[in-house]
């Protein structure tokens, strides 16, 4: 079946580090991909998307590269704030289908 | 646009007790999704419509379950009877039909459920 598996977390960092999440995925044929951020008491909001091997999504300095050969999709940022303090999802959507499948969610803490 | 809408955003309840809950999605969204988060099982999905029409309810858990889309800017999800493992937040999304696979969903504020 289709499944999206994350690191596990909490994660915890300082401001301005590095930050990678890892995501790899379990699909048949070429699904769409995604990161989705949830932030405390809040619905998930979509933070970027890929739909086709090698793309690379990015938005609020964040980046993720679909690589097909390695099934990932890991999330990335340069320099992270304090304001980046939140759930990540990753998730994946079946060639044709509209259901999105989610990977248990990283809890991501920036300490000042 | 305001969003997808739903109410409440908190309900605590007895089991047994009958529970529904709302959502409007955003105006010209074809798709609707009812998903269930727990700290155990993560983010699940019950059930979507297309067009108000449900195509997938393999992910709702038993009879004690069931939804409803009357229209294209109202669905509910009742929980009848409740019991305290229903706990959960219940989020509801939208989304428009953008090309196959090209799902950007819109999430609500969620609906979360204490059953005491």
């Amino acid at each position: 079946g289709n499944s999206v598996t994350q690191m596990e977390g909490p994660v915890t960092l300082s401001e301005e580090a590095f930050l990678t999440i890892n995501c790899t995925y379990t699909a048949t044929g070429y699904p769409s991909l995604f990161w989705y951020v949830q932030y405390p008491g809040e619905g998930l909001q979509l933070l970027l998307k890929a739909t086709k091997a090698d793309d690379k999504g990015s938005n609020k300095g964040f980046e993720a590269t679909y690589r097909k050969e390695t099934t990932s999709f890991h999330l990335e940022k340069g320099s992270v704030q304090v304001s980046d303090s939140a759930v990540y999802f990753c998730a994946l959507s079946r060639q044709g289908a509209q259901k999105l499948v989610f990977g248990q969610g990283t809890r991501l803490t920036i300490n000042p | 646009d305001a969003g997808v809408i739903q109410s409440p955003r908190h309900e605590v309840t007895e089991m047994g007790q009958e529970v529904t809950l709302r959502c409007k999605p955003i105006s010209g969204h074809d798709y609707l999704f009812w998903y269930r988060q727990t700290m155990m099982r993560g983010l699940e999905l019950l059930i979507y419509f297309n067009n108000n029409v449900p195509i997938d309810d393999s992910g709702m858990p038993e009879d004690r379950f069931s939804a409803k889309m009357p229209n294209a800017s109202f669905s509910t999800l009742k929980i009848q009877p409740s019991e305290p493992r229903d706990s959960a937040v219940y989020f509801c999304a939208s989304s428009p039909w953008t090309g196959p696979g090209n799902t950007e969903a819109f999430f609500g504020q969620g609906t979360r459920l204490t059953v005491v």
